[in-house]
C-alpha cells in the first residue's frame, strides 16, 4: 500500500528563520508526483509546490523549496525567511499517474511562525 | 474569477439523517473532487467527477455518494449519518481530471457535525 508519513505533528519557529518539514512515502512505482499543500485557518488548501519523480532537480517556488531524495523516498519542504502568513497546516501528498489517480495525503504538520 | 464555492459552510445533523453538500467549481473547470478531513484519519479522497461521470472513488462505504451536473456543479450526499462522519468536507476543481499534473483549486469546505 502507498503511504505518506509526516513525522512532525507540530512545529514552531521564529519569524525570518528557516524551517524544514519532513515527509517520507512508500511506493513501488517509479513515476509519481509529490506535493506540499498549505491549509491556513481559512481551511482552503493551497498548492505550495509540486515535484515530478522523474525530474532530479528539486522544485522551488520563491521561498519554498524541496529536498527530493528518491532513493530514500523522502520529500522535505524548506521554508526560507519564514513569515507570519506561513502559519498553517502543511500536508505532504502523493499521486501515481495512470494508476488509480487517487491522491494520498500525510496527516499533516501544524506550523506556527512566532513573531 | 470566483473561486470554488462550497455551501453550506457549517452543518449540524443528528445520527440517521442524511445530508447534501454542494460545490460550485471555478468557471470553466469540469473536474470536481471531494475529500474528507478528520483529526484522526487526516485527509482522504472520496471521489472525483468529470463531465457528469464519476471517474474515481476512494474507500468509503456506499452511504457516501455524489453527482455532477451539466454545469459542473457537484453535490455529495451522505445517508444514514454516523457520529464518525463528523468532518470537514473539502471539494476541489480543476480544468481536467487530476493525474498529478493538474492544479487543484480548493474551496473552504463544509464543516459537518453529527450529534
Amino acid at each position: 500500500a502507498q503511504t505518506v508519513t509526516q513525522s512532525q505533528p507540530e512545529m514552531s519557529v521564529q519569524e525570518a528563520e528557516t524551517v524544514t518539514l519532513s515527509c517520507t512515502y512508500d511506493t513501488s512505482e517509479s513515476n509519481y508526483y509529490l506535493f506540499w499543500y498549505k491549509q491556513p485557518p481559512s481551511r482552503q488548501m493551497i498548492l505550495v509546490i509540486r515535484q515530478e519523480a522523474y525530474k532530479q532537480q528539486n522544485a522551488t517556488e520563491n521561498r519554498f523549496s524541496v529536498n527530493f531524495q528518491k532513493a530514500a523516498k523522502s520529500f522535505s519542504l524548506k521554508i526560507s525567511d519564514s513569515q507570519l502568513g506561513d502559519t498553517a497546516m502543511y500536508f505532504c501528498a502523493f499521486m501515481t499517474p495512470g494508476g488509480d489517480d487517487k491522491i494520498i495525503f500525510g496527516k499533516g504538520t501544524r506550523l506556527h511562525i512566532l513573531p | 474569477k470566483a473561486g470554488v464555492t462550497q455551501t453550506p459552510r457549517y452543518l449540524i445533523k443528528t445520527r440517521g439523517q442524511q445530508v447534501t453538500l454542494s460545490c460550485s467549481p471555478i468557471s470553466g473547470h469540469r473536474s470536481v473532487s471531494w475529500y474528507q478531513q478528520t483529526p484522526g484519519q487526516g485527509l482522504q479522497f472520496l471521489f472525483e467527477y468529470f463531465s457528469e461521470t464519476q471517474r474515481n472513488k476512494g474507500n468509503f462505504p456506499g452511504r457516501f455518494s455524489g453527482r455532477q451536473f451539466s454545469n459542473s456543479r457537484s453535490e455529495m450526499n451522505v445517508s444514514t449519518l454516523e457520529l464518525g462522519d463528523s468532518a470537514l468536507y473539502l471539494c476541489a476543481s480543476s480544468l481536467a481530471p487530476d493525474r498529478g499534473n493538474e492544479k487543484l483549486f480548493f474551496g473552504s469546505g463544509t464543516q459537518l457535525s453529527v450529534l
